[in-house]
């Protein structure tokens, strides 16, 4: 049951390296999320996708790109890390469920510092 | 719009006492409540959800949550705290937009159990 799988754990960057964040899930859940956790502000909604080829932008998505082509895969792009990308990094999934309830499954997350 | 309130960004309580964890959310139509823990290191998990059908939800863990509308809480509730219950609780709102379920967490709560 691996669920949601995060890759890698830890990274550390330097400043304007780029790098890319791994994200697969094997529920065959139709949306996937990014999320960044900073300490005492909660997850905020980098960017969310509702199926294979459709994605859509969270509440702080400058500074990130994502791709969803296939289901399983939903990979987060950082271009030009900043310190301000200084975060931990948390990908969830949840099934379609029309105007049923959203519950999400979350990866183990990446921690990621930029210096 | 819709959101919620943590009242507490630490909790500290100790082992055998009741834990009382605050949450009021806003919501402008009947909002589907959430509640999830993350354990150090690990990413949130689901601990129990409300879904408008009984007012008091029961969880994992021992936990419950009783939703009260006139009030616009959901506080999160259990009678004996144990050394294993320190993490962090996250209260969360969700509501359909554009065809799927948008979730809006708040900013978290780190329970404290004192031996």
């Amino acid at each position: 049951n691996a669920g949601v799988t995060q890759t890698p754990k830890f990274r550390i960057l330097k400043i304007g390296q780029s790098m890319t964040l791994q994200c697969a899930q094997d529920m065959n859940h139709n949306y996937m999320y990014w999320y960044r956790q900073d300490p005492g502000m909660g997850l905020k909604l980098i960017y969310y996708s509702v199926g294979a080829g459709i994605t859509d932008k969270g509440e702080v998505p400058n500074g990130y790109n994502v791709s969803r082509s296939t289901t399983e895969d939903f990979p987060l792009r950082l271009e030009l890390a900043a310190p301000s990308q200084t975060s931990v990094y948390f990908c969830a999934s949840s099934p379609r469920t029309g105007q049923g309830v959203n519950i999400q499954y979350f990866g183990a997350g990446t921690r990621l510092s930029v210096l | 719009a819709q959101s919620v309130t943590q009242l507490g960004s630490h909790v500290s309580v100790s082992e055998g006492a009741l834990v009382l964890l605050r949450c009021n959310y806003s919501s402008s139509v009947p909002p589907y409540l959430f509640w999830y823990v993350q354990y150090p290191n690990q990413g949130l998990q689901l601990l129990l959800k409300y879904t408008s059908a009984a007012t008091l939800v029961k969880g994992i863990n021992g936990f419950e949550a009783e939703f009260k509308k006139s009030e616009t809480s959901f506080h999160l509730t259990k009678p004996s705290a144990h050394m294993s219950d320190a993490a962090e609780y996250f209260c969360a709102v969700s509501r359909n937009s554009g065809g799927y379920q948008k979730v809006t967490f708040g900013i978290g709560t780190k329970l404290q159990v004192i031996p």
